[in-house]
């Protein structure tokens, strides 16, 4: 079955770094578009970052465009994303999230996702 | 961006009967071209990551129970529970994904037992 695992959330300081990964298992993960999809506490969700099923095509939100880096590892079936320069407003639930079909068309809406990862940016 | 707008930001409705959540996109999610809306709805418990119920405006995701629906067109949407259990006490979230890959979601609408 499909499975999706983050890991690497935690506490930081502004302005620090962290990288958080997936793992996905159950499926060919070097077929899929992949996304990360964060929530603030309380709050609703935000597409972060997208990544075609190479890696040649990337796009960011704005909020984190230039701080933010995503990548994938076809050999590892494994997701990351590289977060600098982290703001308390970056505080969220991070969630990777895989589309139902390896279609571009169905890129953009997600039927699995991970339980997420917390990351608490506070001095 | 496509900005998505939710109402109402919470309703509350006695088991058995119906609720409706409005979507409204700030522009067209249709694509003329194989006339499909670009829309999805998902629901979420607290704790739980979100689930896919309804993908191209209309069609439910496989293992969605039928009282679930969605319709609309354009930039209007709806997500309508026929019959309200207590199982679907939750947040529902609309997203737009014509615009991708620049995907955004609406608010959220809260969902409790009256």
């Amino acid at each position: 079955q499909v499975q999706l695992v983050e890991s690497g959330g935690g506490l930081v300081k502004p302005g620090g770094s962290l990288r958080l990964s997936c793992a996905a298992s159950g499926f060919t993960f070097s077929d899929y578009y992949m996304s990360w999809i964060r929530q603030a506490p309380g709050k609703g969700l935000e597409w972060v970052s997208y990544i075609s099923s190479s890696g040649s095509t990337i796009y960011y939100a704005d909020s984190v465009k230039g701080r933010f880096t995503i990548s994938r590892d076809n050999a590892k079936n494994s997701l990351y994303l590289q977060m600098n320069s982290l703001r308390a407003e970056d505080t969220a639930v991070y969630y990777c999230a895989r589309p139902p079909t390896s279609d571009y068309d169905s890129s953009g809406y997600w039927d699995y996702w991970g339980q997420g990862t917390l990351v608490t940016v506070s001095s | 961006d496509i900005v998505m707008t939710q109402s109402p930001d919470s309703l509350a409705v006695s088991l058995g009967e119906r609720a409706t959540i409005n979507c409204k996109s700030s522009q067209s999610v249709l694509y003329s071209s194989n006339n499909k809306n670009y829309l999805a709805w998902y629901q979420q418990k607290p704790g739980q990551p979100p689930k896919l119920l309804i993908y191209w405006a209309s069609t439910r995701e496989s293992g969605v129970p039928d009282r679930f629906s969605g319709s609309g067109s354009g930039t209007d949407f709806t997500l309508t529970i026929s019959s309200l259990q207590a199982e679907d006490v939750a947040v529902y979230y609309c997203q737009q994904y014509y615009s991708t890959p620049l995907f955004t979601f609406g608010p959220g609408t809260k969902v409790d037992i009256k």
